[in-house]
């Protein structure tokens, strides 16, 4: 069975600085997507970044990127130059055939 | 283009009661996910449909959860008779047709349910 694992329930960053949320998955697929989203205090999840097993490169959005290691299972969010607003419960999800699983979360505080 | 609608956002019903939530997804979007969320916990599916048809609902307490999707649009989640460990948060989702790329969930800003 597929499961997602955020093993960092609770991460903090000052303003300005970076910081590197976990995430590792277990599956047999071979093809299959990974996301990570954030779900700010009003609850509303919004997707933050994407990648596609089958790409070698790491996804980036702006301040944020990924570090997509598919041999080891490992996709690590990373938010550069951290900003207040990026406070928020930040889930790391794996979808296949339709499915989406997702971690337990890691509450990001940001220290102004 | 309007996101994922739910209704209500908050509910305060006494155990044994029955509930309703509904949900519209974004247009276009075939398939619908229910989700529930407990505080600090990610997203649980319930119930998954294509178009009408539920396609994964082996999650689904079936025997006071019940859901819908007759037209292949919006969608409604029961509960009845509702239990004091019911309260939580239920997410819906909509996405485009399973299988294409990306495929993105998006979500709406949920329904409260608290049972007392």
């Amino acid at each position: 069975a597929q499961t997602v694992t955020q093993s960092q329930p609770e991460m903090s960053v000052q303003e300005a600085e970076t910081v590197t949320l976990s995430c590792t998955y277990d599956t047999s697929e071979s093809d299959y997507y990974l996301f990570w989203y954030k779900q700010p205090p009003s609850r509303q999840m919004i997707l933050v970044i994407r990648q596609e097993a089958y790409k070698q490169q790491n996804a980036t959005e702006n301040r944020f990127s990924v570090n997509f290691q598919k041999a080891a299972k490992s996709f690590s969010l990373k938010i550069s130059d951290s900003q207040l607003g990026d406070a928020a419960m930040y889930f790391c999800a794996y979808r296949s055939a339709g499915q989406f699983y997702f971690g337990t979360g890691t509450s990001l505080t940001v220290i102004p | 283009e309007a996101g994922v609608v739910q209704s209500p956002r908050y509910k305060i019903i006494e155990k044994k009661q029955p509930v309703a939530f509904w949900c519209n997804p974004i247009s276009g979007h075939n398939t619908l996910y229910w989700y529930l969320q407990n505080l600090g916990q990610g997203p649980e599916l319930l119930i998954r449909y294509e178009n009408e048809e539920a396609v994964d609902d082996s999650q689904l307490p079936k025997d006071r959860f019940s859901a819908e999707r007759l037209k292949g649009v919006d969608s409604t989640l029961k509960i009845q008779p509702a239990e004091l460990g019911d309260s939580a948060v239920y997410l819906c989702a909509s996405s485009r047709r399973a299988g294409s790329s990306y495929n993105e969930q998006f979500f709406g800003p949920g329904t409260r349910l608290t049972v007392l």
